[in-house]
């Protein structure tokens, strides 16, 4: 059973627009959720968080939103560089931290110039 | 990536042979954690740490065993390898850093088994 769900295996957007990614949990216990960036032959790296005590949480382009009655959570890239093909994956934990995460399996963005 | 290193990068085995992942950090971060990226799956947790001496199962235990005897190292072993074993294995570490609280992750071992 899928507790965290990516639907879309790949975005593509170009230079300079928004990219939207989305996903979607089943777990209703899951407090706290995350996003991080994966490029080829790297290890992830850490993007943003949001704890579900908040609705949304910036950091420069990178915004994550957080709706809780419909167990989704997107993160908008604005305005977008091709630097930021990647793929990304979101997680989730119920520990109110990232001690133990369920990842979804990725969607893979291009960033067109 | 956040002090975390991985031995080796990249290795080939064969079906039945045995090898060790060795992952290290250079801080004092308890929780230490393996997984492995297959395509499509995303990232699955084989086994955690969450701290010297202690070990306990993830989502994908089964065909490997790890040990944690050093603080710093946590290792995962493959008794007897599968061509179902190949994969990407990053480790990863637990860390509250800049009141972000994240897992920071290593480079990557890539196995294949033939």
């Amino acid at each position: 059973d899928q507790q965290v769900k990516q639907n879309s295996p790949s975005l593509s957007v170009q230079e300079g627009r928004i990219s939207i990614l989305n996903c979607d949990y089943t777990n209703s216990m899951f407090d706290y959720f995350l996003w991080y960036k994966k490029y080829p032959a790297e290890g992830p790296t850490f993007l943003i968080s949001i704890s579900s005590i908040k609705d949304k949480n910036e950091d420069g382009r990178f915004t994550v939103f957080l709706n809780k009655s419909a167990k989704h959570l997107s993160l908008h890239i604005v305005p977008s560089q091709p630097g930021d093909s990647a793929v990304y994956f979101c997680a989730a934990s119920n520990q109110g931290g990232s001690e133990k995460l369920v990842f979804g399996k990725g969607t893979k963005l291009t960033v067109n110039p | 990536n956040a002090g975390v290193t991985q031995t080796p990068k990249f290795r080939v085995l064969k079906t039945g042979q045995s090898m060790t992942l060795l992952c290290a950090q250079d801080m004092n971060h308890e929780y230490m954690y393996w997984y492995r990226q297959d395509p499509g799956m995303g990232l699955r947790l084989i086994h955690y740490s969450v701290g010297e001496g202690t070990t306990a199962k993830g989502e994908v235990p089964d065909g490997y065993n790890v040990s944690r005897l050093k603080k710093q190292n946590f290792l995962l072993g493959l008794e007897s390898a599968a061509p179902s074993q190949t994969s990407v294995y990053f480790c990863a570490i637990h860390s509250l850093r800049e009141a972000e609280e994240t897992q920071y992750f290593g480079p990557g071992t890539r196995l294949l088994v033939l």
